[in-house]
């Protein structure tokens, strides 16, 4: 079945320490990958996103998420993370082929800063 | 400014009754979307449209139902018959091409007592 994982439901990192956020999902073809957050009881807002090209994309913020194909992963990271970081963090995927238009997400990552 | 505007934010109801959410986007998108969020199941595709007057299930569908009777509107109406609605209801709206991102509007909160 087509899903997004994402393996991690709770972290919590230190103030100034590098994060990394997983992310793998299962489609045959090269989906089209996105990395969303959000800030309680609001929207989501869009990080990141790869479509082709470069493998290793930049977002907002100071993210940058790389995609691999042999791993079917598309892992977010940051190298020093801000108390204001603290959110949660979705991947989300559309599926490659012709006829799709759905966006398919995974079940979030809670992001928590330690002082 | 352009944008996806979700009303109201809180919203609450007595069991048995319908309710509708309201989702207006001023981005001149083809396709939206819904999605309801609980904690800890992420988001979940409720209805989704690519075109005006016309609209797809998604994988919860279930006593919900939507209309698109206008390219900027697409409004969610609760049914009655869905056994659990209380939870974040979350609106998005992108282009038709496949690469491209979604934009979301804030939220409603539905609550029923």
């Amino acid at each position: 079945a087509q899903s997004v994982t994402q393996p991690d439901i709770h972290i919590t990192v230190s103030e100034g320490a590098s994060l990394e956020l997983r992310c793998n999902y299962s489609y045959g073809a090269t989906p089209y990958l996105f990395w969303y957050v959000q800030s309680p009881g609001q929207g989501l807002q869009l990080l990141l996103k790869y479509f082709s090209g470069d493998t290793l994309v930049q977002g907002i913020k100071g993210f940058e998420a790389e995609f691999k194909r042999s791993q079917s992963s598309f892992n977010l990271r940051k190298p020093s993370v801000h108390w204001s970081d603290a959110a949660e963090y979705f991947c989300a995927v559309v599926p490659g082929y012709s006829s799709a238009s759905k966006i398919i997400f995974g079940s979030g990552t809670r992001l928590s800063i330690r002082p | 400014d352009g944008g996806i505007t979700q009303s109201p934010k809180y919203l609450f109801r007595k069991e048995g009754q319908n309710v509708t959410l309201s989702c207006e986007q001023n981005l001149n998108h083809d396709a939206m979307y819904w999605y309801r969020q609980d904690p800890g199941q992420g988001l979940r595709l409720i209805y989704y449209s690519q075109i005006v007057n016309d609209f797809q299930k998604g994988d919860i569908a279930e006593g919900y139902s939507v209309s698109r009777e206008k390219k900027e509107s697409f409004p969610l109406t609760v049914t009655s018959a869905q056994k659990n609605p209380t939870a974040f209801y979350l609106c998005a709206s992108r282009t038709k091409a496949r690469n491209t991102e979604a934009f979301f509007g804030q939220g409603t909160r539905l609550t029923v007592v």
